[in-house]
């Protein structure tokens, strides 16, 4: 299996709602990440998990909270987003961190309304 | 973020033709480097990654070269598809092992 899976697909959330964002890969990983990209843009990294705890935080608001409940599972909170905060949310896995080869998923196309 | 750029944004390339994409960096400490393609709708996949030591590298189609003098980076795709049709990416990783950067992609066309 060299598939790393998102849910959902598309998420359309109100300012004031929570909801989460859910990534998984079995490949036995022990390196994951939450990308954001906007239309037209690279990704751009937000969160690193090393062996589930948490190594990279690239400076992201405290409305996106990122979670990793076991080495298989990654998951992002959602609290108060704005509409800014509207764009594709990438999820990643590879061997290990530091970073080299990445497995993407597809992604979770979230807008905030 | 660190300067990994590419020189033109957009490609449009006739079916049959070989296509360059360019990439240039800055930094250099810089270790590693993966192209990625992007589709509509699906998020970046490996293509091919080349280390810093070396100066060329070749894949199923795919060549990527790297000139260190000049700090650039160049991916090669031979016999161009209209699958090829995406977006690519760039991406350093630097020595430091906890630095990575996409560059600001490439959008290739193939024109049937």
């Amino acid at each position: 299996d060299t598939e790393v899976t998102q849910t959902p697909k598309h998420l359309v959330m109100g300012m004031t709602n929570k909801k989460s964002l859910k990534c998984e890969q079995h490949m036995g990983h022990r390196a994951m990440y939450w990308y954001k990209q906007k239309a037209k843009k690279p990704p751009e990294l937000m969160f690193v998990y090393s062996y589930e705890k948490l190594s990279i935080n690239e400076s992201v608001p405290s409305r996106f909270s990122p979670e990793c409940p076991n080495s298989s599972l990654l998951n992002l909170h959602l609290h108060a987003l704005q509409p800014e905060d509207s764009a594709l949310y990438l999820c990643a896995s590879s061997t290990r961190h530091p970073i080299y080869e990445q497995y993407f998923g597809p992604g979770t196309r979230l807008t905030v309304t | 973020g660190e300067s990994v750029g590419l020189h033109l944004p957009t490609l449009s390339v006739q079916e049959g033709d070989n296509s360059i994409i360019n990439c240039a960096y800055s930094n250099s400490a810089s270790d590693y480097f993966i192209w990625y393609k992007q589709e509509s709708g699906k998020g970046p996949q490996f293509i091919i990654d080349i280390r810093s030591n070396m100066d060329k590298r070749q894949g199923q189609r795919v060549t990527v070269l790297l000139n260190k003098t000049v700090k650039h980076l160049s991916l090669q795709i031979a016999a161009t598809q209209p699958g090829d049709s995406a977006v690519y990416f760039c991406a350093e990783i630097l020595n430091t092992g906890n630095q990575f950067y996409f560059g600001t992609g490439t959008s290739l066309t193939v024109i049937p």
